[in-house]
Formats: structure tokens, C-alpha cells, sequence
């Protein structure tokens, strides 16, 4: 089944710089993608989903780029401030089934 | 407010104790989905219902857990017996059987067994 790897587990930043967190996955019918932040304390909230066809996605201070040769989904939080200091989650789900595979989550502070 | 309703938000029992909780999926999705999660690691995939029918489940969930959707507006996880170790978050999402879908969380009933 689906290996969904994400790293890393714990990512700390100065208030300003650039935070990357990263996900591979081995299934290759993997299909749509997703990132999601979790505030302390709160419940899963969407960031974006990704179609299997864009490789570069833009929302508000940050990209996803998906690299599916690579099999490699990456968030780029541009200019990180400490409301971003939240849990960061990737999902993928494949062709075969409609569960989510998770990654085990990054834990992001940024420093004031 | 999530689209997804998770009730109730917070619960506590005693060890022993049955528990429940209930989701409201967003209107129109067909596929419901728990998870649990332990302070704030990763998520624990627990079941998947699709269309009111459970499709798949973890072993744990069978022996120790009850889960039913009686409506398709309504579903419900049960613990029969709660140990401490099912003090966790509990998360239901929703979403259409459809490629393109949103997958959406509830807010999450936060369970502590004492």
C-alpha cells in the first residue's frame, strides 16, 4: 500500500525565513494531494489541494510543488511568521482507493 | 464554522465507561471517515464509511469499538469499554465520492478516559 513519509518532524524558524516541508509517497496511481494545518488544540484545516497535473501551486505565503517523478510533494511557507507555528499534515489519496494516507505531521514553530 | 459537525466537543469518562460521539457529514458526501489522534501526532485511521456502508476498519475498531452511520446525514463511534490509552482527539471528515472532492474535518470530539 501507500508509504507517505514526511519530514521533518519538528521544524524551527526565525520569524521571516522560509520554512519547506516535504513528503514522498510511493504510490504512483497517487492522484490528489493535500496539506492541511492544525492549530494547538484545533481540528485539520484545508491549506490546498493539488491535481496530479500542477506542479506549482500558489496560495496566500506559501507553494506546494508537486514533483511526481520524484514522487516528492513539498510546502514552501515564504516569509514565515508565528501565526504559521502550527502542526502541518500532507495527504494523498490514489486511483485505487478513496482513504487518505497521511504524513506523520511537522511541527512548525516560528521565532519571533 | 466546519461544514463537517462533530458532537459533542469535549468528553470525559471513566475508565469502564461506554462512550459516544456523533458526526454530521457535509450535506451531499457520501464518504465518512474517523480518525484519531493522540497529542497532536499523527492521525490513526480508524474507519471509512461509504454510502451509510463501512469499508474498511482497523482491528481495533472491531473488537472494541462501535460505528454506524444510520442516515446518511448522521454517523456515530462508540467505545464500548474506554481505556485510558483512548484518551485522544477524534476527528470525522466527509467527502463526495468523487475525484475532485474536498475533504473536510469537523472540529473533533476530544475524549479523556480517567
Amino acid at each position: 500500500g501507500e508509504q507517505v513519509e514526511q519530514r521533518p518532524p519538528h521544524l524551527s524558524v526565525r520569524e521571516g525565513d522560509s520554512a519547506v516541508i516535504t513528503c514522498t509517497y510511493t504510490d504512483p496511481n497517487s492522484y490528489y494531494f493535500f496539506w492541511y494545518k492544525q492549530e494547538p488544540g484545533a481540528s485539520l484545516q484545508l491549506l490546498m489541494k493539488v491535481f496530479s497535473s500542477t506542479e506549482i501551486n500558489e496560495g496566500q505565503g506559501f507553494t506546494v510543488l508537486l514533483n511526481k517523478k520524484d514522487k516528492r510533494l513539498s510546502l514552501n511557507l515564504t516569509a514565515a511568521h508565528p501565526g504559521d507555528s502550527a502542526a502541518y499534515f500532507c495527504a494523498v489519496i490514489n486511483t485505487g482507493y478513496q482513504n487518505f494516507y497521511f504524513g506523520k505531521g511537522t511541527s512548525l514553530t516560528v521565532i519571533p | 464554522d466546519a461544514a463537517v459537525t462533530q458532537k459533542p466537543r469535549y468528553l470525559i469518562k471513566m475508565k469502564g465507561q461506554e462512550a459516544e460521539m456523533k458526526c454530521i457529514p457535509e450535506k451531499g458526501h457520501t464518504a465518512v471517515f474517523w480518525y484519531q489522534q493522540k497529542q497532536s501526532k499523527e492521525l490513526k485511521f480508524l474507519i471509512y464509511f461509504q454510502n451509510q456502508q463501512p469499508l474498511d476498519q482497523i482491528d481495533m475498531v472491531k473488537e472494541r469499538f462501535s460505528a454506524v452511520c444510520p442516515s446518511s446525514s448522521l454517523c456515530s463511534l462508540g467505545i464500548r469499554t474506554c481505556e485510558a490509552e483512548d484518551s485522544a482527539l477524534y476527528l470525522c471528515s466527509s467527502s463526495q465520492s468523487a475525484a475532485n472532492s474536498d475533504y473536510t474535518f469537523g472540529s473533533g470530539t476530544r475524549l479523556l478516559v480517567i
